[in-house]
């Protein structure tokens, strides 16, 4: 199967920073079928971005992904406050689907 | 609205069973691949089980693969999770997950494999 890295396992920043938050795969995921999502406490998953790029509905576009094979990032612009989460990817071209075991985005 | 609201879960022994139950709302849910996904305590995300739209297909992850059995029950809007021999490390929060769909250009009916809606999850705990 294939594993997910996310990196850095913790992040931490101020409201208006820009957070980059990465995702490695160990083999080239195929069609770039990677997503990311968003998981607040006490919440479940909330989907940010299909196919690598594409942002789901209703998520505003300070959330930007990126990437091709098997090295993907996500990008969040500017930091609300509300933003501050864990965020984990998911490869969906190989079964089974696997994901990442997370980065933790939290206040400075 | 999507809604996806997940029951059955609670405290059972080891070697034990429990079946989960998802109650769909706000869409044609027989148009859905629908999966099950749990997280253990302080742990990642892990893919349990599949089903297809008419419950031709599924498709389980090797951890629970002869213990769990998916299925559903279109008429009810629901997805259920039967679980079989029940270890400690199938403690977890189990949510069920919608798949989304496209057709292709040859009008085939397409499953995708992230998750565009999540229930809010029910605990089960397996512990003696």
């Amino acid at each position: 199967e294939i594993v997910l890295t996310q990196s850095p396992g913790t992040l931490s920043l101020s409201p208006g920073d820009r957070a980059a938050l990465s995702c490695r795969a160990s083999q080239s995921v195929s069609s770039n079928y990677l997503a990311w999502y968003q998981r607040k406490t006490g919440q479940p998953p909330r989907l940010l971005v299909y196919g690598a790029s594409i942002r789901a509905t209703g998520i505003p576009d300070r959330f930007s992904g990126s990437g091709s094979g098997t090295d993907f990032t996500l990008t969040i612009s500017r930091l609300e406050p509300e933003d501050f989460a864990v965020y984990y990817c998911q490869q969906y071209g190989t079964s089974p689907v696997t994901f990442g075991q997370g980065t933790r985005l939290e206040i400075k | 609205q999507v809604q996806l609201v997940e029951s059955g879960g609670g405290l059972v022994k080891p070697g034990g069973s429990l079946r989960l139950s998802c109650a769909a709302s706000g869409y044609t849910f027989s148009d859905y691949y629908m999966s099950w996904v749990r997280q253990a305590p302080g742990k990642g995300l892990e893919w349990v089980s599949y089903i297809s739209t008419s419950a031709t297909i599924m498709y389980s992850a090797d951890s629970v693969r002869g213990r769990f059995t998916i299925s559903r029950d279109n008429a009810k809007n629901s997805l259920y999770l039967q679980m079989n021999s029940l270890r400690a490390e199938d403690t977890a929060v189990y949510y069920c997950a919608r798949h989304p769909y496209y057709y292709d250009s040859s009008n085939y009916y397409k499953p995708l494999y992230y998750f565009d809606y999540w229930g809010q999850g029910t605990l089960v705990t397996v512990s003696s």
